[in-house]
């Protein structure tokens, strides 16, 4: 089974300046999720999909973050206009369904903001 | 609000010997605990679960045990070896059914 895939690997933008990020899940997997890693500390829920609707985006911040899903499947993470404090590793999960278990990570886009 | 945190930022074992990693929650609605490995460059990755109704599993070479009356959690690696070097996570579902994450530890084997 491919595992979870996410691109670009790295980006380094200039604050203020927009970037996206692309995640596509496991084949079937119906649940997704972008955490956002900063380094020394573990990651935190941004926000999940079921399918193409949102479950929970409570700790997006949506004055500068968005995301979608499309069709389901693959998602993009944007950030626009970016901050210092937005350097972070971005990983994107995804799970058959709700449960927990059967969760897999893809290794993450890492973004410095100068 | 809810949080689990690790003891100890950093590890340091000798290559062969035991190692114990804690993790302490706050949520006592926590019903279910997952151990994570993350490698440089790299996602976590699952190692070892338990649910609230058990206090003990165990894998191969990893043991998690569950101590709810102190809200403790720790994940014992027998025979620690060069590639167990990683930081480790703890993980719960709070009564949100979210994914909370802990700080992290980070494991440094010594050959």
């Amino acid at each position: 089974e491919a595992g979870v895939a996410q691109s670009p690997r790295y980006k380094i933008i200039e604050k203020r300046q927009s970037v996206a990020f692309w995640c596509n899940p496991i084949s079937g997997h119906a649940t997704l999720y972008w955490y956002q890693q900063i380094l020394g500390q573990g990651p935190k829920l941004l926000i999940q999909f079921q399918n193409n609707g949102v479950v929970d985006d409570s700790q997006l911040p949506k004055d500068r973050f968005s995301a979608e899903r499309l069709k389901g499947v693959d998602s993009t993470l944007k950030i626009q206009p970016a901050k210092l404090e937005d350097s972070a590793v971005y990983l994107c999960a995804s799970s058959r369904d709700r449960a927990i278990y059967g969760y897999t990570f893809g290794s993450g886009t890492r973004l410095t903001v100068v | 609000g809810e949080s689990v945190g690790l003891h100890l930022p950093t590890l340091s074992v000798q290559e062969g010997d035991n190692s114990i990693i804690n993790c302490a929650y706050s949520n006592s609605a926590s019903d279910y605990f997952i151990w994570y490995k993350q490698e440089s460059g790299k996602g976590p990755q699952f190692i070892i679960d338990i649910r609230s109704n058990m206090d003990k599993r165990q894998g191969q070479r990893v043991t998690v045990l569950l101590n709810k009356t102190v809200k403790h959690l720790s994940l014992q690696i027998a025979a620690t070896q060069p590639g167990d070097s990683a930081v480790y996570f703890c993980a719960e579902t709070g009564n949100t059914g979210k994914l909370i994450f802990g700080q992290g530890t980070t494991l440094q084997v010594k050959p």
